[in-house]
């Protein structure tokens, strides 16, 4: 089976950091992704983690543990319009399908 | 504008009509995915199409029908659907191969559906 668990909700204030961790069971494995989704809007990519480490992409970074099965997407000075659900996702099936997780409420308070 | 565009954005039917989701993408990729949002759960993958062959079914009803005439365009064929099939219907892309880049899928907007 594959299944991948992340807190239903978070919250900070503006200027502060936020961890939104992932935990994944998957047959295959083909690297962890997160995404981005407004209320009403289209999921965006975010980041990519084949490899164990930490990935910064500006105010961004994703990291992964591969013998941990985990991971988790770091967000620094918090800004309003970073309230959104975020999405971990990993590939499966040689990296043809993208299975998500629940998905992480953020709310950014002022 | 991710260069994936579906229509039409809202549909509501009843059980026996019959209608179709449509998604365009204008990004020069070769694999497409439909996938289904339903409140309060993760996005349930559906359909995948890589290189207009259908190459996944995740064990979704026969009222579900997807066709994939080129690597541009892909549908949703729905027929005879039902209550719980309200969702917002999401279509996406990707270019294929391994690799970070090709690890990332553009959405479209959705279609959000209301079956009656």
């Amino acid at each position: 089976g594959q299944s991948l668990e992340q807190p239903s909700e978070v919250t900070a204030v503006e200027g502060a950091i936020v961890q939104i961790n992932c935990t994944y069971q998957t047959s295959g494995f083909y690297g962890l992704s997160w995404y981005q989704q407004h209320d009403g809007g289209a999921p965006t990519f975010l980041s990519y983690n084949a490899l164990d480490g930490l990935e910064e992409t500006g105010r961004f970074s994703s990291f992964l543990s591969r013998s941990d099965s985990y991971g988790y997407l770091l967000l620094q000075e918090l800004q309003m319009k970073d309230s959104a659900s975020y999405f971990c996702a990993v590939g499966d099936n040689y990296g043809q399908n993208f299975v998500f997780g629940p998905g992480t409420r953020l709310s950014v308070l002022p | 504008e991710t260069g994936v565009t579906q229509t039409p954005r809202h549909l509501v039917m009843g059980m026996t009509n019959k209608k179709s989701l449509k998604c365009e993408q204008h990004l020069g990729h070769n694999a497409m995915y439909w996938y289904k949002q339903s409140a309060k759960k993760p996005l349930e993958l559906m359909f995948v199409y890589s290189l207009e062959e259908r190459v996944e079914n995740n064990s979704v009803p026969s009222r579900f029908s997807p066709e994939c005439p080129n690597s541009s365009h892909l549908f949703l064929h729905l027929h005879t659907l039902q209550p719980e099939d309200s969702a917002l219907y999401l279509c996406a892309s990707r270019k294929s191969g391994t690799g970070g880049a090709y690890e990332k899928l553009f959405f479209g907007s959705g279609t959000q559906l209301s079956v009656l």
